[in-house]
């Protein structure tokens, strides 16, 4: 149980382009969905906090006009980088927390490569 | 604000040797307490966790973790690794009042030799 899924799970867009993300939990409801970023050979850096039909909170140095969150319904966050250029290039992971349940464990999607050229 | 130290960025170990992958935390209270494994472009899987109680818990793939608050310290275990145990293992830490959120260590990779 407590399974995650991303789509896309890789990516190539061009410079300027914009990309959206999926992050779905299949078999509970999630309303709270995190989004991570990671470069290589580093930990996770939490970007935003996702909570179902309201706005995303965003951590320091994250820009908000860039990367857009979207939770819309308890199974369902979507991060989309707009005007996405190299520097963007990352991994992607999404996270969620079962809904009504009072912990901090979290349940990780298998991540979006994203590649802009 | 809560932090998360592993002192140790690569291990190598042989199959069949034990394991002990070190963290550390800082935080003014008992904090949630997590390890995570992710194999090379995969999401994390979750290992173990502690929340309170016993301090010595069990979690999957044969691992195990020990809380010592008075090292502030989360420590993993496995008696004898696996070649399938290398990977990326994370330790986090979520702080009461923090909106759920986790803050992760920066990893240590486990490479395990035959």
């Amino acid at each position: 149980g407590a399974v995650v899924s991303q789509h896309p799970s890789r990516v190539i867009c061009k410079s300027g382009t914009s990309v959206k993300i999926e992050c779905r939990s299949l078999d509970f409801q999630a309303t709270t969905m995190f989004w991570y970023r990671q470069f290589p050979k580093q930990s996770l850096m939490l970007m935003a906090t996702s909570n179902e039909g309201s706005k995303a909170t965003y951590e320091q140095g994250v820009e908000k006009d860039k990367f857009l969150i979207n939770h819309a319904s308890l199974t369902l966050s979507t991060l989309t980088v707009t005007s996405a250029h190299p520097e963007d290039s990352s991994f992607y992971i999404c996270s969620a927390r079962i809904a009504g349940q009072f912990t901090y464990e979290q349940y990780f999607g298998p991540g979006t490569r994203l590649t802009v050229t | 604000a809560q932090s998360v130290t592993q002192p140790d960025i690569h291990i190598t170990v042989s199959e069949g040797a034990s394991l002990e992958l070190r963290c550390n935390y800082s935080y003014g209270a008992t904090p949630y307490l997590f390890w995570y494994v992710q194999s090379p472009g995969q999401g994390l899987q979750l290992l173990l966790k502690y929340f309170s109680g016993d301090t010595l818990v069990q979690g999957i793939k044969g691992f195990e973790a020990e809380f010592k608050r008075s090292q502030s310290s989360f420590n993993l275990r496995k008696p004898s690794v696996h070649w399938s145990d290398a990977a990326e293992y994370f330790c986090a830490v979520g702080a009461r009042g923090s909106n759920y959120k986790l803050t992760f260590g920066k990893g240590t990779l486990l490479t395990v030799n035959p």
